[in-house]
């Protein structure tokens, strides 16, 4: 139990264009999902905390034009990188906290979304 | 299926005391084993093993890998109530595909 899918898992855009990574919840319902980027040999650098039907909150020097991020159901987040530049390329990773049932502590990682802009 | 399981899932100690907590994976094309550290928002990295036995040291911390048994470790000595906090174990492949465990959640108690 406890599954969180991210979609897709690699994709290659061209600068200029807009692409939507999307964090889904499978089994179990998040009211709070949280965005990161994972820089190489470093920490997640979290960007955003995400929260079903309301908007989100943006970590300082995140732009929040530039990741739209929209949690319109208890298992949805997507996370929209909007005029994609090369320095734009990462890997992003999605983490869900249950709702209720489990320890409201845990974290359920995706598997990340390796984004490259061309 | 590529899978990173933690243990235990929680921990209560008191100051002092000496904690081991365990991180076993079944992942194809191992890259690299991280560990993290997180207290309220983003986990804070730990560090990075990707050879056998070869144990990583930061202050009261040490972390050690096991590639035939698949399993690492993390040690923290004399521990703090500044230690308490959510230790996150995830491996790399190398198809850039991080697994990351749920977690060991440690109190420690003054």
């Amino acid at each position: 139990g406890a599954v969180v899918s991210q979609h897709p898992s690699w994709v290659i855009c061209k600068s200029g264009t807009s692409v939507k990574i999307e964090c889904r919840s499978l089994d179990f319902q998040a009211t709070t999902m949280f965005w990161y980027r994972q820089f190489p040999k470093q920490s997640l650098m979290l960007m955003a905390t995400s929260n079903e039907g309301s908007k989100a909150t943006y970590e300082q020097g995140v732009e929040k034009d530039k990741f739209l991020i929209n949690h319109a159901s208890l298992t949805l987040s997507t996370l929209t990188v909007t005029s994609a530049h090369p320095e734009d390329s990462s890997f992003y990773i999605c983490s869900a906290s249950p709702s209720e049932g489990r320890r409201a502590y845990e974290q359920y990682f995706g598997p990340g979304t390796r984004l490259t802009v061309t | 299926e590529d899978k990173v399981v933690q243990s235990p899932l929680s921990l209560v100690v008191h100051e002092g005391d000496t904690v081991t907590l365990n991180c076993s994976y079944e992942v194809t094309n191992f890259r690299s084993l991280l560990w993290y550290k997180q207290e309220k928002k983003a986990p804070t990295f730990l560090f990075m093993l990707t050879s056998s036995g070869i144990e990583k040291k930061s202050g009261r911390l040490s972390s050690i890998l096991d590639k035939k048994e698949l399993f690492s470790i993390l040690n923290i000595t004399a521990t703090q109530t500044g230690d308490s906090a959510i230790y996150l174990c995830a491996v790399a492949s190398t198809g850039n595909q991080f697994y990351f465990g749920t977690g060991t959640s440690l109190t420690v108690i003054p």
